[in-house]
């Protein structure tokens, strides 16, 4: 069971829009913990797409967005292209745990 | 090039110690906390340990404690994760990360090795 909650599977088609919800708790994500998001692709390390909550990294394109309101965070992707066929995870920290935490992780489908 | 090199891992049976180490290159290395986060096959990540740029503060999940030690060294530009007393449980893909910040505050792993497989099984 994983302290952050995530859907565990998501798709669309080509050109559309999704969207990846991550539930926390007054502990972590509601405590004013930042959200990470990362992307996993079979064989490859993981890549971090969006850092505190709505900030990409160099090189991330600009369909990939974060937000965060209370205990939730969301990561949306636009423009789906089936290149963004992947694992995704949202991350923080836990004040209870003294723990960097994660989500449990959504495969993104394009279908 | 910027990246993260693990080595080390394998089969080994239950009880039995392993190390882990991490090779970094094209940043410096001792501007930054590092840290281990594991994946067990078709399940989520996990965090394992972290420890701040000059090992001064180190930080274990409570699932690896008082098993686990993480160590680093800056001269040698590398990370280093020693598990005593594996269990089953401990089989997962090891990943060393780099932390965004150079102390041990919440903050993204900006950078990700391709992680390495421990499997603990008799």
């Amino acid at each position: 069971q994983s302290v952050l909650t995530q859907p565990p599977s998501v798709s669309g088609a080509p050109g559309q829009r999704v969207t990846i919800s991550c539930t926390g708790s007054s502990s972590n994500v509601g405590a004013g913990y930042d959200v990470h998001w990362y992307q996993l692709l079979p064989g490859t390390a993981p890549k971090l797409l969006i850092y505190a909550n709505t900030n990409r990294p160099s090189g991330v394109p600009d369909r990939f967005s974060g937000s965060k309101s209370g205990t939730s965070a969301s990561l949306a992707i636009t423009g789906l292209q089936a290149e963004d066929e992947a694992d995704f995870y949202c991350q923080s920290y836990d004040s209870s745990l003294s723990a960097w935490v994660f989500g449990g992780g959504t495969k993104l489908t394009v279908l | 090039e910027v990246q993260l090199v693990e080595s080390g891992g394998g089969l080994v049976q239950p009880g039995r110690s392993l190390r882990l180490s991490c090779a970094a290159s094209g940043f410096t290395f001792d501007d930054y906390a590092m840290h281990w986060v594991r994946q067990v096959p078709g399940k989520g990540l996990e965090w394992v340990s972290g420890i701040s740029w000059d090992s001064t503060y180190i930080d274990y999940a409570d699932s690896v404690k008082g098993r686990f030690t993480i160590s680093r060294d800056n001269a040698k530009s590398s990370l280093y994760l020693e598990m005593n007393s594996l269990r089953p449980e401990d089989t997962a893909l090891y990943y060393c990360a780099k932390l965004h910040s150079a102390t041990m505050i919440p903050d993204a792993f900006d950078m990700w090795g391709q992680g390495r497989m421990v499997t603990v099984s008799s």
